[in-house]
């Protein structure tokens, strides 16, 4: 159980277009969830939490214009990374929180966005 | 505020030996902790967690870890590394309490297995 799918696992763009990344709780429901990026051989810096029904708490120094976070139901979340610049490239990996956890997150597997 | 320190960015060990994977950390509540692995260009698993219940929790493939709240550590062994072990471990914490449910991680540990 606690399985967390992410799509797509990679993506490749141009400069400029829009990328949406969906992150889903496939056997739970999870009232929260977790938008984390990971740049090569470091650590996981989270970008924003997002909470189902509600606008996402973003992280200092995370533009919420850019990363536009949808979290519709109990089981879908959505990162929409507007404008893609190169910069923007990166691994992007979400978690959910389980309603009847106290604090364990399951995380999926993520999602390698390249834009050109 | 909290934060976690991994003493190692990288561990190299033979297999079967033993692993140790260091963990310190600071927090202003009671801390969960986590560890989880990372495979190369794999999301996340989780190894273990320590919730305030044993001190000494085992986790999946043979890996465990003691919550010791003198030290402020949570370290990770495994009494005989695998190959598959290889990989990089990250030490995790969460404030209990605070109604912030994020969760702060560490630089990460990248274990090599030496056939």
């Amino acid at each position: 159980g606690a399985v967390v799918s992410q799509h797509p696992s990679w993506v490749i763009c141009k400069s400029g277009t829009s990328v949406k990344i969906e992150c889903r709780s496939l056997d739970f429901q999870a009232t929260t969830m977790f938008w984390y990026r990971q740049f090569p051989k470091q650590s996981l810096m989270l970008m924003a939490t997002s909470n189902e029904g509600s606008k996402a708490t973003y992280e200092q120094g995370v533009e919420k214009d850019k990363f536009l976070i949808n979290h519709a139901s109990l089981t879908l979340s959505t990162l929409t990374v507007t404008s893609a610049h190169p910069e923007d490239s990166s691994f992007y990996i979400c978690s959910a929180l389980q309603t009847s956890s106290t604090d364990t997150q399951y995380f999926g597997p993520g999602t390698r966005l390249t834009v050109l | 505020a909290q934060s976690v320190t991994q003493l190692d960015s990288h561990v190299s060990v033979s297999e079967g030996t033993p692993v140790l994977l260091r963990c310190n950390y600071s927090s202003s509540y009671s801390p969960s902790l986590f560890w989880y692995v990372q495979h190369p260009n794999k999301g996340l698993q989780l190894l273990l967690k320590y919730t305030s219940a044993a001190t000494l929790v085992k986790g999946i493939n043979g890996f465990e870890a003691e919550f010791k709240k003198s030290e402020t550590s949570f370290h990770l062994t495994k009494p005989s590394a695998h190959m598959s072990d290889a990989a990089e471990y990250f030490c995790v914490v969460s404030e209990r309490g605070t109604g912030r449910r994020a969760l702060t991680f560490g630089s990460g540990t990248r274990l090599q297995v030496q056939p």
